[in-house]
């Protein structure tokens, strides 16, 4: 079974920028979660998706959204990028059902953004 | 205030020799938690997880314990060997408070010297 895929791997951009991520789940799964990983902050939940909505947000701005496709494909945007928004983009997958309290997400390689 | 503490930054244990990983939480209401192993620039991989129902799981080499009265965990590594030379994170999730997020600790660097 294919792993979790991530595109792009690599991106450099600028201040006031957008972007857009995306990340294709394992087979079956049905939820996807976006975590971003920084030196400071380690890594951090930034939302998740199932069955095209968004079930879990964290703690960051506006200017972060996503959004899943029926395919349970999913994409992340940010606008107006920040140089502090140049970090680790890791995007997991899961079965995202409480069937029983196990629910085992399985990440992606990532996205490393540069925002200069 | 971080939810799930991993007070050891950084830990070297010889080739052959039991590795212990631990890590703490605050928030009673994680019952699902998990141990990913990580490479720079990759992303996690993971290793073995437990719910808050059991106190033990095991899976080869690993083997994660879960204190649920002391709100600790900790990962064994039997034996180690340098290929486990990696960044251990903790993470927990409330599963059956319908947050799948995860949680994670701030990592420990292990460094399994031949």
């Amino acid at each position: 079974k294919a792993g979790v895929t991530q595109t792009p791997r690599y991106l450099i951009k600028t201040r006031g920028q957008q972007v857009t991520l995306s990340c294709s789940p394992i087979s079956g799964h049905r939820s996807v979660s976006w975590y971003q990983q920084t030196p400071g902050q380690g890594l951090q939940f930034l939302f998740e998706y199932f069955s095209e909505t968004q079930r879990n947000k964290g703690n960051f701005p506006g200017r972060f959204s996503g959004r899943q496709f029926s395919n349970s494909r999913s994409e992340m945007n940010v606008s107006t990028l920040e140089l502090g928004d140049s970090a680790l983009y890791l995007c997991a997958s899961s079965l995202g059902t409480s069937g029983g309290v196990s629910d085992t997400q399985y990440f992606g390689p990532g996205t490393r953004l540069t925002v200069l | 205030d971080q939810q799930v503490k991993q007070n050891s930054p950084s830990l070297s244990v010889q080739e052959g020799r039991i590795s212990i990983l631990n890590c703490d939480y605050t928030n009673s209401m994680f019952d699902y938690f998990l141990w990913y192993k990580k490479y720079p620039a990759e992303g996690p991989t993971f290793l073995i997880s437990i719910s808050s129902i059991k106190d033990k799981n095991e899976d080869g080499r690993f083997t994660v314990f879960l204190n649920k009265s002391a709100k600790h965990l900790s990962l064994h590594i039997v034996p180690s060997q340098p290929g486990d030379s990696a960044v251990y994170f903790c993470a927990a999730s409330a599963v059956w408070a319908g947050s799948y997020q995860l949680t994670f600790g701030k990592g420990t660097k292990l460094s399994v010297i031949p």
